[in-house]
């Protein structure tokens, strides 16, 4: 299994402003995902973390919206820029330990 | 048209039924299907694990995929109230530490009462 922590897991931000989620594990992985669950929907990845490069991301997510930051083997970063309402969701980690994704709790995000 | 398709429900069912959720997708490159279990402020938990084709029970749970008709199922046996929880279907078309990249279902709301 995978133990992850995501911090924090949950906050309300004023628009305009940005807000850094961390995600640890427990022990060393190749890659991390981030994903964004917005409300009645489903999963949605945003970009895969490897690190000592750039993430990749999905189409529709850009890095400037949503940089992040994979600075070792165990740890990485999702801000959330310049928020809007439409950023409130559930954002989510994952990482692959054999053939099992395994998530955070998610970090729940409101904007108002 | 989404790449998976999950009726959302919300399903609700008495306690010992048998429940089928299901999800369609229009990939055929998927090979990796699974299920996943989200109970309310919690992340996604893995369910079930299939390659390709074919079914795998794992208890009272049994999860069958037919690429041909590009269908996946996932049934429970005896339904319990410890059972009530979102279940999401997800694919991948990439082995190895790509596997993480995942395609989600809308999820389905299951609740099973007393």
């Amino acid at each position: 299994s995978a133990v992850i922590s995501q911090k924090p897991s949950r906050d309300i931000c004023q628009r305009g402003t940005s807000l850094t989620i961390q995600c640890q594990v427990d022990s060393q992985v190749t890659m991390m995902f981030w994903y964004r669950q917005q409300p009645g929907q489903s999963l949605t990845l945003i970009a895969t973390a490897n690190q000592g490069s750039e993430a990749t991301y999905e189409s529709g997510f850009v890095i400037d919206k949503f940089p992040i930051s994979r600075p070792n083997l165990t740890f990485s970063t999702l801000t959330v820029s310049n928020m809007s309402p439409e950023d409130s969701s559930i954002y989510l980690c994952s990482v692959v330990r054999a053939t099992e994704a395994f998530f955070g709790q998610g970090t729940r995000l409101t904007v108002v | 048209q989404k790449e998976v398709e999950q009726d959302p429900g919300p399903l609700s069912v008495p306690e010992g039924a048998i429940v089928s959720l299901n999800c369609t997708y229009s990939n055929s490159a998927f090979q990796y299907f699974m299920w996943y279990r989200q109970y309310s402020r919690k992340g996604p938990e893995l369910l079930m694990y299939t390659y390709s084709s074919g079914n795998k029970e794992d208890g009272r749970f049994t999860a069958q995929v037919d690429k041909s008709s590009k269908y996946i199922s996932l049934f429970i046996r005896d339904s319990q109230p410890s059972d009530s929880a979102t279940y999401l279907c997800a694919m991948s078309d990439a082995g190895g530490t790509s596997y993480g990249k995942l395609t989600f279902g809308q999820g389905t709301i299951l609740t099973v009462h007393p």
